[in-house]
């Protein structure tokens, strides 16, 4: 149980181009989800923290209008680079908990991640 | 504010050797804790957890830590290192000063520590 998936598992786009990530709980309700940035040989950055139903509360320095994040249902969040850029290339990790009883809230599951190479 | 530190960027032992990797933490509430360990181009997996239960925590593949509150230290060890165990390694430690609210659970990570194992 609680596996959380990501798609896709990387891609590849032109600068100016608008990348669409989906971060989805496979068998549980996720009613918070968490966007992590890692560039190479450096630690997790969070960037973002999204509550089912409500807006996303974004980090401090993490541009909200260059990365939208949707977190419409219980099983699904999305991350959008808009107007990507060479310097946003990285790897973008979700992960997911569960408020819900014998669960503990502390922790969190994590997708494998999606690499973005913007060119 | 919380923060992690990780001592030693790189670890690298003989198989079959002791593996001790360092953690420290900072945190103004009591903090729960988190060992996790990432293959290349993957997510995150949970090793273990501390929730101020026991203070020695066993976790998967044979790893345990320690959390010791006087030197604010939580780290992990192996008795005897496997080949499989080459991999990233992150301290995480958790936020729960806003319980409930959305920063509830935030997890800060440590910088990382790479462990080699050679034979």
């Amino acid at each position: 149980g609680a596996v959380v998936s990501q798609h896709p598992s990387w891609v590849i786009c032109k600068s100016g181009t608008s990348v669409k990530i989906e971060c989805r709980s496979l068998d549980f309700q996720a009613t918070t989800m968490f966007w992590y940035r890692q560039f190479p040989k450096q630690s997790l950055m969070l960037m973002a923290t999204s509550n089912e139903g409500s807006k996303a509360t974004y980090e401090q320095g993490v541009e909200k209008d260059k990365f939208l994040i949707n977190h419409a249902s219980l099983t699904l969040s999305t991350l959008t680079v808009t107007s990507a850029h060479p310097e946003d290339s990285s790897f973008y990790i979700c992960s997911a908990r569960e408020w819900a009883s014998g669960r503990d809230y502390n922790e969190q599951f994590f997708g494998p991640g999606t690499r973005l190479t913007v060119l | 504010a919380q923060s992690v530190t990780q001592l030693g960027s790189h670890v690298s032992v003989s198989e079959g050797a002791l593996v001790l990797l360092r953690c420290n933490y900072s945190s103004s509430v009591p903090p729960y804790l988190f060992w996790y360990v990432q293959y290349p181009n993957q997510g995150l997996q949970l090793l273990l957890k501390y929730t101020s239960a026991a203070t020695l925590v066993k976790g998967i593949n044979g790893f345990e830590a320690e959390f010791k509150k006087s030197e604010t230290s939580f780290h992990l060890t192996k008795p005897s290192a496997h080949m499989s165990d080459a991999a990233e390694y992150f301290c995480a430690v958790s936020s729960l000063s806003n319980a409930g609210g959305t920063s509830y659970g935030k997890l800060t990570f440590g910088q990382g520590t790479i462990l080699t194992v050679h034979p």
